[in-house]
């Protein structure tokens, strides 16, 4: 069965510094892995995604996360955090089984908090 | 262009009863999914249609049901309410539901007391 693994509950940083949000993930083939994010009393909201390709993987709002087969890992990272980038962040992949779509499996979520 | 809007956003209901959800998409979005999303977890699969038909069906149980009509809307309904349906319930919207990105509501939160 697919699932993934968000290991902290809290990532705390500070303005300016670089920020790794972490994910790991357990699939039988090839992963279709997402970053969402989700504001106070908000849905959540796509960052990136990677399906195939270049490793390194390019968001919104200057987030990457960077694919590591070997590890299965699909970290997410910004160079510099804001204060803004202060939400809940979760990690996501595509259920490949039998007679589920487009469903994507979450995981439980890391709450990310930057301070001035 | 507008985003994807639910209503109600809140509803307070009571063991037993029932109750509708309702979800409008973007505009060219033929497909729809709805998650279940309890305080302090991920959100969880419900369903997912795409022009009319159900294509996944998440572990929920027969009390849950949805459907999509021709404009793409779509309607969750939940019968026989229970203490541990209080959540947020969210509808997301995509051009096609398969590798895409979705696109979020902001949710109904729905109590039951």
């Amino acid at each position: 069965a697919q699932s993934v693994a968000q290991p902290e509950d809290q990532v705390n940083v500070a303005e300016g510094n670089p920020l790794t949000v972490k994910c790991t993930y357990s699939v039988s083939g090839n992963p279709y892995l997402f970053w969402y994010v989700q504001y106070p009393n908000r849905g959540l909201q796509f960052l990136l995604k990677y399906i195939t390709g270049d490793n390194l993987v390019k968001g919104s709002y200057g987030f990457e996360a960077e694919f590591n087969k070997s590890q299965t890992s699909f970290h997410l990272k910004k160079p510099s955090a804001l204060v803004s980038d202060s939400a809940l962040y979760f990690c996501a992949v595509r259920d490949m089984g039998n007679n589920q779509g487009g469903k994507l499996i979450f995981g439980q979520g890391t709450e990310l908090s930057v301070k001035p | 262009d507008a985003g994807v809007t639910q209503s109600p956003t809140h509803l307070i209901k009571t063991r037993g009863q029932h109750v509708t959800l309702r979800c409008s998409p973007i505009s060219g979005h033929k497909s729809v999914s709805w998650y279940q999303q309890v305080l302090g977890q991920g959100p969880q699969f419900i369903f997912q249609y795409y022009e009319k038909e159900e294509r996944g069906r998440g572990n929920f149980p027969d009390r849950f049901s949805a459907r999509q009509f021709p404009n793409y809307s779509s309607e969750l309904n939940v019968n026989a309410l229970l203490l541990g349906d209080s959540a947020l319930y969210l509808c997301a919207s995509s051009l096609k539901g398969s590798n895409e990105k979705l696109f979020f509501g902001s949710g109904t939160q729905l109590s039951v007391l």
